[in-house]
């Protein structure tokens, strides 16, 4: 089975624009969650999507949305980017319908903003 | 934010030692824990996990303990070899599938 892949690997955008993210999780898993990851706050949780729901949301502000299409593949949007927004962001995905189990990441999207 | 990542701690380990690696969490509620293993330029890669009903469980050179009581997880890895040497990750899920990541041990191997 194909592991999670995530486009772009590297993005570089400036303040004031917008990005999205794309992420395909693993054949037949529908559950797909987002994180973000820096040198100062770890990794932390953005929100998770299943059956094109967004189920939980991290606290991030408004600014990072994101969706989920049919297909179970998932796209995370960030508006009006800011410096602090440079960041590792990673998609998981798992085959969990409820509670939680193991979550499978892919290479992660390094978003570099100047 | 929920994870706090500082100056991560370092373990130093000689090829062919055990190594520990140990990790506090925050919720007694958390019923699911779970450990990976980041390498530079990579996603996290799963390693193995253990829920609360349990307290040891074993996979492929790779042990994990939880200790519910004094809410602390640990990773032992038997006969380390350079190929180990990465960013450890413990994480607990909680409702909704979320996972709140630990700060991450750096684990080096020297040959």
């Amino acid at each position: 089975k194909a592991g999670v892949t995530q486009t772009p690997r590297y993005l570089i955008k400036t303040r004031g624009q917008q990005v999205t993210l794309s992420c395909s999780p693993i054949s037949g898993h529908r559950s797909v969650s987002w994180y973000q990851q820096t040198p100062g706050q770890g990794l932390q949780f953005l929100f998770e999507y299943f059956s094109e729901t967004q189920r939980n949301k991290g606290n991030f502000p408004g600014r990072f949305s994101g969706r989920q299409f049919s297909n179970s593949r998932s796209e995370m949007n960030v508006s009006t980017l800011e410096l602090g927004d440079s960041a590792l962001y990673l998609c998981a995905s798992s085959y969990r319908t409820s509670g939680v189990n193991e979550q499978f990441f892919g290479p992660g999207t390094r978003l570099t903003v100047l | 934010g929920e994870s706090v990542g500082l100056h991560l701690p370092t373990l130093s380990v000689q090829e062919g030692d055990n190594s520990i690696i140990n990790c506090a969490y925050s919720n007694s509620a958390s019923d699911y824990f779970i450990w990976y293993k980041q390498e530079s330029g990579k996603g996290p890669q799963f390693i193995i996990d253990i829920r609360s009903n349990m307290d040891k469980r074993q996979g492929q050179r790779v042990t994990v303990l939880l200790n519910k009581t004094v809410k602390h997880l640990s990773l032992q890895i038997a006969a380390t070899q350079p190929g180990d040497s990465a960013v450890y990750f413990c994480a607990e899920g909680v409702q909704g599938g979320k996972l709140i990541f630990g700060q991450g041990t750096e684990l080096s191997v020297k040959p």
